[in-house]
């Protein structure tokens, strides 16, 4: 069965300080692993998916099969990107997407 | 390219009555997928459509739910007899091919509300 954990609903951070979105996964074969942002109001964009390990606005993350994780990372953060970050964990190519249960990340001034 | 639309943007229904949501995916994607958010939690598969092929629907209801992907026109979620607690914003997703990743892109949503 496929599981997405992100640990913390809310996390808040100021201005200029680095920040990490925490997200486990659970998956018995090859996972293919996004970020996906969505800003008030707004539909959900695709930030970052493990296989094209790319930076988007700053923000990186790895995947780790030892430790099941795909943590999300930003050295300092900025206050445009406050918004709701949800993990998706996709199995078969084609299929489903298993979102986590996002974490609504708030940078205050 | 105007990206996946989906309509209504909102949508309010009394209880017992029909909900029917579109979903036109973006050009040159056959492969729809409706999700479910409900109030403060996160998004829930529903079902995968190709053209007038339902490839999975493990996450519908198994009741009053049913979804198409019609040869021409958009994708329908169809909720008949709703009840409060289907309010909730409904996803679309589309994707271009099966092959290589499961990358997908999404509309505003539909959200629906039940009195």
């Amino acid at each position: 069965a496929q599981r997405v954990t992100q640990p913390e609903k809310l996390l808040s951070v100021f201005k200029g300080a680095p920040v990490e979105l925490k997200c486990n996964y659970s998956y018995s074969g090859s996972p293919e692993l996004f970020w996906y942002v969505q800003y008030s109001r707004q539909r959900l964009q695709l930030l970052l998916r493990h296989i094209s390990r790319e930076s988007i606005k700053g923000f990186t993350a790895d995947l780790n099969k030892g430790e099941t994780s795909f943590h999300l990372k930003k050295p300092f953060a900025q206050e445009e990107d406050s918004a709701m970050y949800y993990c998706a964990l996709g199995g078969t190519s084609g299929s489903r997407l298993t979102f986590g249960e996002g974490t609504q990340l708030t940078v205050n001034p | 390219n105007a990206g996946v639309m989906q309509n209504p943007r909102h949508l309010v229904r009394r209880r017992g009555q029909e909900a029917r949501l579109r979903c036109s995916p973006m050009k040159g994607h056959s492969h729809v997928y409706w999700y479910r958010q409900l109030p403060e939690e996160g998004l829930k598969f529903m079902v995968y459509l190709q053209k007038e092929n339902i490839i999975d629907e493990s996450g519908m209801p198994k009741e009053r739910f049913s979804a198409e992907f019609p040869k021409e026109g958009p994708s329908i979620l169809r909720i008949q007899q709703v009840v409060r607690g289907d309010s909730a914003a409904y996803f679309c997703a589309s994707s271009p091919r099966t092959q290589g990743t499961n990358e997908q892109f999404f509309g505003p949503g539909t959200r629906l509300t039940v009195l």
